[in-house]
């Protein structure tokens, strides 16, 4: 079975923190990406990265910064939180260009 | 900007009837297409892949694909209360490109 991580299921940070998101998974999967999802506008894709300390834009990569120093762990940085980036963030990791495979996300809330 | 539709529901069906969920997709380079099931709170979990035209069955569920139409649906037989979920249509970009585009996904309620 796929296991991905996420370091917390819920955090709650003030406008202006940095803020750090871990996401780890255990089957040497290639690529690994970040997505957020809120309601009515369904998942977006923030970053992602094919291979250790490679990373790609995706969508809505403003306000958003990436890190793959281990093929294992992909961590996403909100540089300056503000509160317009309380959401679900969802990690997924891929062996190959096709499926994904998910984490149980963590729910930010920045006040 | 590569698009994929679905109806945001809910689709409200009776236990043991068939859940029909429907997807469209802009994209006519796209090969690879992907049926995720997200309970509320939870995160999206894979439940069906397709490739080729034609069906694709694994067990309650049937993925069909129609790549002239642009279409794929995910058929739920014999529908169960458990199965009450948002699923998500997921469709690879055409081109060498790992990303998925998801569509906003469909709520089913499976009435008792």
């Amino acid at each position: 079975d796929v296991k991905v991580t996420q370091s917390s299921r819920y955090l709650v940070k003030r406008t202006g923190e940095k803020v750090f998101l871990e996401c780890v998974q255990d089957m040497d999967h290639e690529n690994m990406f970040w997505y957020r999802q809120d309601p009515g506008l369904g998942l977006r894709l923030i970053y992602f990265s094919y291979d250790v300390k490679m990373k790609e834009k995706g969508d809505i990569p403003e306000g958003y910064s990436v890190s793959r120093e281990k093929k294992e762990r992909f961590s996403l940085i909100l540089e300056s939180a503000s509160t317009n980036q309380t959401s679900m963030y969802l990690c997924a990791s891929s062996p190959n260009r096709y499926e994904q495979y998910f984490g149980p996300g963590t729910r930010l809330t920045v006040t | 900007q590569k698009e994929v539709e679905q109806n945001s529901g809910p689709l409200s069906v009776p236990e043991g009837a068939i859940a029909s969920l429907n997807c469209t997709y802009s994209d006519r380079g796209s090969q690879s297409f992907f049926w995720y099931r997200q309970y509320s709170g939870k995160s999206p979990e894979l439940i069906m892949s397709i490739y080729s035209n034609g069906d694709k069955e694994d067990g309650r569920f049937t993925a069909q694909l129609n790549k002239a139409s642009q279409y794929v649906s995910l058929l739920i037989r014999d529908s169960q209360p458990s199965d009450s979920a948002t699923y998500l249509c997921a469709v690879k970009a055409g081109g060498a490109t790992n990303k998925l585009i998801f569509g906003t996904g469909t709520l089913l309620a499976v009435q008792p």
